[in-house]
Parts: C-alpha cells; structure tokens; sequence
C-alpha cells in the first residue's frame, strides 16, 4: 500500500509554455501533499505544502503565480510550472501524508518529474 | 530553520564492507520525527525507515541499521556488507508531524566498488 504516482516522468518543453504534473495518492486519501524542487547533485528543497480544498501554502521564493498548484480531491494535487523558463528546469516530486496505507503518518513519495525547459 | 546535517557528501567502499552514514539534526521540539530516504539513479526516493523522538530503540532491517542517540541529536544508518545495488544517494530527514513537510540533509552520495 501507500503508492503515489507522477505523471509525466518526463517532459521536456519549450521556453514560455505551461507544464502540468499530477501527483495521486493511488491507495489511500491524502488531504496533504507536498512538492518539492531538487536541481542536480541538491537537497530535495520544499515549494509548497497542498492542502485539499484550500490554497497551497508556498515557501518563501516559490512564486505561488508561477507554480500554481490544486488539490481538488483526495487523491490528486497537481502543480503547474506556467510561461516555464530554462531555470525551471528541475525534478519535481511530490509526496502525500499516509493516514492509514503503509506505515501511518508518513510521507510517501511519488516518482518523481523531470522537467527540461528548452 | 532547524537543519539536518550530513556531513559526508561522498563515500565509496569496496563491496561487502560496512558502511555508515551519518545524521545530526537540530531540533528545539520535544516530539518529531526522524527518516531516512534512498535515492537510487532512477530519482525516485525510497523509503527506509521513519523513526518518532520517543522511540530511542536501535532497528536493524536485514543488512540495514540504525542508531538512534537524542543525546548527541544523531540519527546514524549502517548498511552492513555492502552491495554494489546499495549505490544511491542517502538523504536523512526531519519533520514535526506527518502533516508537516520534511527537511531534508544534503544527501550523501554511496558508491559501493565490486
């Protein structure tokens, strides 16, 4: 139990477009998902904690216009790297609050997506 | 921001010797939790092992171990005969709650030589 999935693992786009990444809790109900920005050879950096049926709560230097998130069910959260730059250009992950599959109270991570903005 | 320090970046070994990375977190809360995730080439982060403040009790996981010491704030994993499979870059993390988010350590990056 406790699988979250990304989809797409892999996009690459170009420079000025809107890219969207869904995360989904595949077996449990998640009313809290995070997502999280690694650059390569860094740390997994927090951008924004979704809340199901409220406002995402953002990291300060995470532009909330920029990376628009919606959690608008149980199971699904969705970020959206809009007008994408070339610094945009990251792997995102998500990961989604197990309340009773797997092992209660813990955040279990999705695959990850890894974007490229040409 | 309370960190989570790990302060090897890179260690190699020689399969089949034990290896152990280590974890020193800052924390002024009286209840939290600590984890350990593995990274393999693939990105996608596995999880090890969660650990809460009040459980002080040291684990072992088939190959996999973990000493847990509030006293020196240390959250230390040891894999014992390493495999090569075992390469992967090790993040150990904290986090208030499960509703909270983790904070990771930089990660230390495992390579395991045949």
């Amino acid at each position: 139990g406790a699988v979250v999935s990304q989809h797409p693992s892999r996009v690459i786009c170009k420079s000025g477009t809107s890219v969207k990444i869904e995360c989904r809790s595949l077996d449990f109900q998640a009313t809290t998902m995070f997502w999280y920005r690694q650059f390569p050879k860094q740390s997994l950096m927090l951008m924004a904690t979704s809340n199901e049926g409220s406002k995402a709560t953002y990291e300060q230097g995470v532009e909330k216009d920029k990376f628009l998130i919606n959690h608008a069910s149980l199971t699904l959260s969705t970020l959206t790297v809009t007008s994408a730059h070339p610094e945009d250009s990251s792997f995102y992950i998500c990961s989604a609050r197990s309340l009773a599959g797997g092992e209660a109270d813990t955040q279990y991570f999705g695959p990850g997506t890894r974007l490229t903005v040409l | 921001a309370q960190k989570v320090t790990q302060a090897q970046t890179e260690i190699s070994v020689v399969e089949k010797e034990d290896v152990t990375l280590d974890c020193v977190y800052e924390t002024r809360d009286t209840t939290y939790y600590l984890f350990w995730y593995k990274q393999p080439p693939s990105g996608e982060l596995v999880f090890l092992i969660r650990r809460n403040s009040f459980d002080e009790q040291n684990e072992i996981s088939g190959r996999y171990s973990w000493n847990f010491q509030k006293s020196t704030s240390s959250f230390n994993f040891t894999i014992t005969a390493s495999q090569v499979v075992d390469s992967a870059v090790y993040f150990c993390a904290r986090a208030l709650s499960g509703n909270t988010p983790l904070v990771f350590g930089k990660g230390t990056r495992l390579s395991v030589i045949a």
